[in-house]
C-alpha cells in the first residue's frame, strides 16, 4: 500500500449521470494530483493542488470538476461525461509541488466506464 | 515536449535473465524517475536519478543517465515472474514551464517462469 486510497475502484455511469471520485492520502503530503490513463497513451496530468490551492488545470473539459477541501482529500466530480472519458483515473500525492522533483505516490486508481 | 519515450514498447524474457529498458527525452531535465505499474493498479516509484548523476542502484535495479544523449536505461537483474508489470520513465524539466513530472507511454515487461 502506498498510503493513497481511492474510491470507488470501479465505476460505470451513463452520460447523464453525476458521480464523484474520492482520493485520500495518509502521508502528510501537501500536493495532490489527478491523472487520466487511457490505453496506449501516456499518463495525462489533469489537475494539481498545492496546499489546497489549484495550481494547474491542464486544459481539462469543464465536465471534470476537482475539489480539494484539505491537503488530505481530493475529489473529482463528474457530470455529462462522454464515452471517450472512459479510462483509469489515478490520484497521486507528494510532499509539495517543488518543480516536480518530489516523488509522487499513487493510489490504485478508479476504472471508469462511461456508457 | 520533454515527454520520455520508452523502448522497447514490450519485452518478454525468461525468469533469471536481465531486463534492460530504455528511455529517451527531448529537453534538458532536473531529474528522471522510473515507476512501475502492475495491471490495473497505481504507479509505484522505483528510483530517481538527478541530472548530475550518472548511475544509481537500488536492490536489483540499476539506472543510468546520459544527459549528452538525453537517455536513461533501467536494468533489472535476475528477473522474477513478479517483475511482470509496465514500467514508465518520467522526466522533470529544469525550467519553470517544464517543471512538472511528464510520463512516457510505458514498457510492458513479461517475465516467463
Amino acid at each position: 500500500e502506498t498510503g493513497v486510497t481511492q474510491t470507488p475502484r470501479h465505476l460505470v455511469m451513463g452520460m447523464t449521470n453525476k458521480k464523484s471520485l474520492k482520493c485520500e492520502q495518509h502521508l502528510g503530503h501537501n500536493a495532490m494530483y489527478w491523472y487520466k490513463q487511457s490505453a496506449k497513451k501516456p499518463l495525462e496530468l489533469m489537475f494539481v493542488y498545492n496546499f489546497k490551492e489549484q495550481t494547474e488545470n491542464n486544459s481539462v473539459p469543464s465536465r471534470f470538476s476537482p475539489e480539494c477541501p484539505n491537503s488530505s482529500h481530493l475529489f473529482l466530480h463528474l457530470h455529462t461525461l462522454q464515452p471517450e472519458d472512459s479510462a483509469l483515473y489515478l490520484c497521486a500525492s507528494s510532499q509539495a509541488v517543488r518543480g516536480g522533483s518530489d516523488t509522487q505516490y499513487f493510489g490504485p486508481g478508479t476504472r471508469l466506464t462511461v456508457l | 515536449s520533454q515527454q520520455g519515450e520508452e523502448d522497447p514498447q514490450a519485452l518478454s524474457i525468461q525468469e533469471g535473465e536481465n531486463a534492460t529498458m530504455n528511455c529517451s527525452y527531448k529537453t534538458s531535465i532536473n531529474n528522471l524517475q522510473w515507476y512501475r505499474q502492475n495491471s490495473g493498479r497505481g504507479l509505484v516509484h522505483l528510483i530517481l536519478i538527478r541530472s548530475n548523476e550518472r548511475e544509481k542502484h537500488s536492490g536489483r535495479l540499476r539506472v543510468t543517465l546520459d544527459t549528452s544523449k538525453k537517455s536513461s536505461s533501467l536494468l533489472i537483474t535476475a528477473s522474477r515472474a513478479a517483475d511482470t508489470a509496465s514500467y514508465f520513465c518520467a522526466t522533470v524539466g529544469d525550467t519553470g514551464a517544464n517543471s512538472k513530472l511528464t510520463f512516457g507511454k510505458g514498457i510492458t515487461l513479461s517475465v516467463r517462469p
